[in-house]
């Protein structure tokens, strides 16, 4: 089974640049989720989708932040413009189902994103 | 607030036993969460505890006490591909998963 994909692996920007970030979870899970991972710290959550609505996005810095799921599967996370503070790891994940045991969390490699 | 504590860093010789502990502080409580994440790679998820006591998977156990806030994960017959960060993670109010800092353990021949 196909694990989550993430493109580009690694992204390097200078400061006020867009950037854009997708993500294709494995497949069958309805929920997808954001997160940031600053080196040295455990992922925090930005953004969860539940199918295409975006069901928490209370982290999301909304005046740079925007993502979407448009058909339910793959997303897309967008920065704009990005700040040199927005350099970190932007992890995706997804799982089946958001509740019991079905929630556990598969994760992709992630972006690496460097903003100069 | 939420808090979840581990250590920062941990050594441990190949063949060795060791235990990663962990301590939450959390608005609700709907399970904990051990992930193994090498540099540069995704977090794996290894384990998940909803009630009191252990879970073994073969060489990996994980430990949960809920009362205490305390979590641990144990690593037997330690492997040289063992180092890397061990990051736990709590479901809180919401279901939403709040990580800890990790712990990176290097394992030295």
């Amino acid at each position: 089974e196909a694990g989550v994909v993430q493109s580009p692996r690694y992204k390097i920007i200078e400061k006020k640049q867009p950037v854009a970030f997708w993500c294709n979870p494995i497949s069958g899970h309805n929920t997808l989720y954001w997160y940031l991972q600053n080196l040295g710290q455990g992922p925090e959550l930005l953004i969860r989708y539940e199918n295409e609505e975006a069901v928490d996005d209370s982290q999301l810095p909304k005046d740079r932040f925007s993502a979407e799921r448009l058909k339910g599967v793959d997303s897309t996370l967008k920065i704009q413009p990005a700040e040199l503070g927005d350099s970190a790891v932007y992890l995706c994940a997804s799982s089946p189902a958001f509740s019991g045991d079905l929630d556990t969390q598969y994760f992709g490699p992630g972006t690496r994103l460097t903003v100069l | 607030g939420q808090n979840i504590d581990q250590p920062t860093e941990m050594t441990a010789t190949e063949g060795a036993i060791v235990q990663i502990n962990c301590t939450y502080q959390t608005s609700g409580f709907n399970g904990l969460f051990w992930y193994q994440q090498h540099a540069g790679e995704a977090p794996t998820f290894l384990s998940y505890n909803v009630l009191d006591g252990l879970e073994e998977k073969g060489r990996f156990s994980s430990f949960l006490s809920r009362s205490k806030g305390y979590s641990y994960l144990l690593l037997k017959e330690l492997q040289m591909k063992d180092s890397a960060s061990y990051l736990c993670a709590v479901r809180a109010t919401g279901y939403k998963l709040i990580f800890g800092s990790g712990t990176r353990l290097l394992v030295r021949p």
